[in-house]
């Protein structure tokens, strides 16, 4: 158990609906990574945020956003959903600010029918 | 762009056999993480490798970072069904993003 917890760990949604994700990072952390993996593929990485402020992105979409609240809790927001949006979502915390180990939460499974 | 290549990029042996799996790349990395991912599962980190030439071992896994830190090998010794997964290598480029290769998926048989 890394610590990082995920909800919900499945979801079944269809085209052109909105999802949001959750993820609590490990006690003390205050960077929150998430990321992006489809069937066999590596992970793509998305957004950092760093102590509730934006500190990297990735390959995010424009349709996705996150946010990172007060208490260092996560959202990553999912909007006009399409069929290639299905994966793999994971959220990873580390207590860097800077790249460093991370520590990576179960996932969320998004399918989109 | 920086890419990590890692080969080969599906490996089924036998239990008890040896394997060496393979993370390359044209640039240079500050350091390269090797993690471990089970189905169904968020990948766990293995080791962190900084130092060219550094090797760093984990029971029957040695990691190895190469001298020009472009590259990367993790060697397991007599593999046991429990090895089973996906490895993925991940070089630190800039202090913001880890670069991830696509990642071996390994099948222990036994």
């Amino acid at each position: 158990d890394s610590g990082v917890t995920q909800t919900p760990k499945h979801l079944i949604t269809a085209t052109g609906q909105r999802v949001t994700l959750r993820c609590s990072p490990r006690s003390g952390d205050l960077s929150v990574y998430w990321y992006q993996q489809s069937l066999d593929q590596g992970l793509q990485f998305l957004i950092q945020y760093y102590n509730g402020e934006e500190r990297a992105k990735g390959n995010i979409l424009e349709r996705f956003s996150a946010q990172q609240f007060p208490d260092l809790h996560s959202e990553l927001n999912l909007s006009s959903l399409e069929l290639g949006d299905s994966a793999l979502y994971f959220c990873a915390s580390s207590p860097h600010a800077t790249v460093g180990e991370q520590y990576f939460g179960p996932g969320t499974r998004l399918t989109v029918t | 762009t920086q890419l990590l290549e890692q080969s080969p990029q599906f490996l089924s042996i036998q239990e008890g056999e040896n394997l060496t799996v393979y993370c390359n790349s044209s640039s240079v990395f500050s350091s390269l993480q090797w993690y471990r991912q089970e189905p169904g599962e968020g990948p766990v980190l293995l080791v962190t490798v900084v130092t060219g030439g550094e090797v760093k071992k984990l029971k029957r896994l040695t990691f190895q970072f190469g001298d020009a830190r472009k590259d990367s090998s993790l060697h397991i010794t007599a593999a046991q069904t429990g090895d089973t997964g996906l490895y993925l290598c991940a070089g630190v480029w800039s202090n913001y993003q880890l670069i991830w290769g696509a990642g071996t998926k390994l099948i222990i048989k036994p």
